[in-house]
């Protein structure tokens, strides 16, 4: 059964400050991953996707990495801004006939002070 | 192009009352996924929908959960008898085909539900 950790549960950061959030997975046999944005009250914001073949994606300040070898991704935030704070949340799809699940990890809460 | 849609976005409900939670896909949208976060928890799967189908009902409780997506209308999440673990915040997501390649899914803003 396949588990997703993401650590820190939460973490508060100067504003500028380049931060990384951090997500593993227990089986690697992975479809892709992606990273979502939660805001309060609202639904999700898919941020990047990165296929099982890939090594990382990038979108402006955000640059996500994959290492499905060894169950692992990290989500990198350049010159943080208040304007990101919010929770984030990583999640895997299944390989193989459920590459239609997703499974989540309880999130980041981000907090970017001015 | 409207994204996917829920409602209500707020339902409060008294122990043994039923639920019922509408999700309108995105245009062109004929796959449906519902989502379950209870507090604390990550987002968990629950039911996978096509028109007039359930394809994957595995996250979902066997008893007084059931799930629609009928050929005209949204989808619909109904829960009878409501009791106070099932407060929560439900989502729904679309896809225009089965989620694979580079496809995502796209979430509605969530309908939270609070059981008295």
């Amino acid at each position: 059964k396949q588990e997703v950790t993401q650590i820190p549960a939460a973490l508060s950061v100067p504003e500028g400050e380049n931060l990384v959030l951090n997500c593993s997975f227990t089986d690697s046999a992975i479809y892709n991953l992606q990273w979502f944005r939660q805001d309060p009250g609202k639904g999700l914001t898919s941020l990047l996707l990165i296929q099982s073949s890939q090594r990382e994606q990038t979108s402006g300040r955000l640059n996500a990495s994959l290492d499905k070898s060894s169950g692992r991704s990290t989500l990198y935030i350049a010159a943080s801004q208040p304007g990101d704070s919010a929770t984030y949340l990583c999640a895997v799809m299944g390989s193989g006939g459920s590459n239609y699940k997703l499974t989540f990890g309880k999130g980041t809460l981000l907090t970017v002070n001015p | 192009n409207a994204g996917v849609m829920q409602n209500p976005r707020h339902l409060v409900r008294r122990r043994g009352q039923e639920a019922r939670l509408r999700c309108s896909p995105m245009k062109g949208h004929s796959h449906v996924y519902w989502y379950r976060q209870l507090p604390e928890e990550g987002l968990k799967f629950m039911v996978y929908l096509q028109k007039e189908n359930i394809i994957d009902e595995s996250g979902m409780p066997k008893e007084r959960f059931s799930a629609e997506f009928p050929k005209e209308g949204p989808s619909i999440l109904r829960i009878q008898q409501v009791v106070r673990g099932d407060s929560a915040a439900y989502f729904c997501a679309s896809s225009p085909q089965r989620t694979g390649v580079a496809d995502t899914q796209y979430f509605g803003p969530g309908t939270r539900l609070t059981v008295l």
